[in-house]
């Protein structure tokens, strides 16, 4: 148990839909990083937040969005949602941005969209 | 961009075996950070081990170590002895400045008893 937590496990929607997942991540890591991993996509970096400011984005589409609250849990919006967005979604998270830092990941969302 | 280069798409070892799973990455940086991660059926991410580019030193952890070449841009992964509960997807990942992870696309290990 890596000490990061994603909510919900298994996540199934339709087309066009909207989405939110929660992230909390270890006690007294303020980094909070978002991975897609899509089978034809691998793993890719979405964005990063460091107590509760945007630091970095990646492949991020438009249409996700995501922001950390004051108590440094986070939460990806996943909005008018496609079939390609069907994938694993991890949630990592680190004590500082210094680079040596280990980033330690949640257990991932599931999400399927039909 | 930097970029991560795993070859080898499947390995397969048999148990109490040694195997090695190579990867290569391509950065302009001097100052970087190299993963192990191992993704199991659960699909958990785990860190198997680490390497500071600055530390000639090969990492190790017990049957974990790897080879860090750093002039060819080369960081291998050697599991010694290896056991079933080692057969996953592993990812070569990099690291700098900006702090987000670059991955590999993964090789699929086989432990065969």
């Amino acid at each position: 148990d890596s000490g990061v937590t994603q909510t919900p496990k298994h996540l199934i929607t339709a087309t066009g839909q909207r989405v939110t997942l929660r992230c909390s991540p270890r006690s007294g890591d303020l980094s909070v990083y978002w991975y897609q991993q899509s089978l034809d996509q691998g793993l890719q970096f979405l964005i990063q937040y460091y107590n509760g400011e945007e630091r970095a984005k990646g492949n991020i589409l438009e249409r996700f969005s995501a922001q950390q609250f004051p108590d440094l849990h986070s939460e990806l919006n996943l909005s008018s949602l496609e079939l390609g967005d069907s994938a694993l979604y991890f949630c990592a998270s680190s004590v500082s941005l210094r680079d040596q830092e280990t980033q330690y990941f949640g257990p991932g969302t599931r999400l399927l969209v039909l | 961009a930097q970029t991560v280069t795993q070859s080898q798409p499947e390995m397969s070892v048999q148990e109490a075996e040694t195997v090695t799973l190579s990867c290569t990455y391509d950065t302009s940086e001097s100052d970087y950070y190299l993963f192990w991660y191992k993704q199991p059926p659960s699909r958990q991410m785990i860190l198997v081990i680490r390497q500071e580019a600055y530390k000639q030193q090969n990492a190790t952890e017990n049957r974990f170590s790897v080879n860090f070449q750093k002039a060819a841009k080369s960081f291998s992964l050697k599991i010694s002895d290896s056991q079933l509960g080692d057969a996953a997807m592993y990812f070569c990942a990099y690291r700098t400045s900006g702090s987000r992870l670059t991955f590999g696309e993964g090789t699929q290990l086989t432990v065969n008893p």
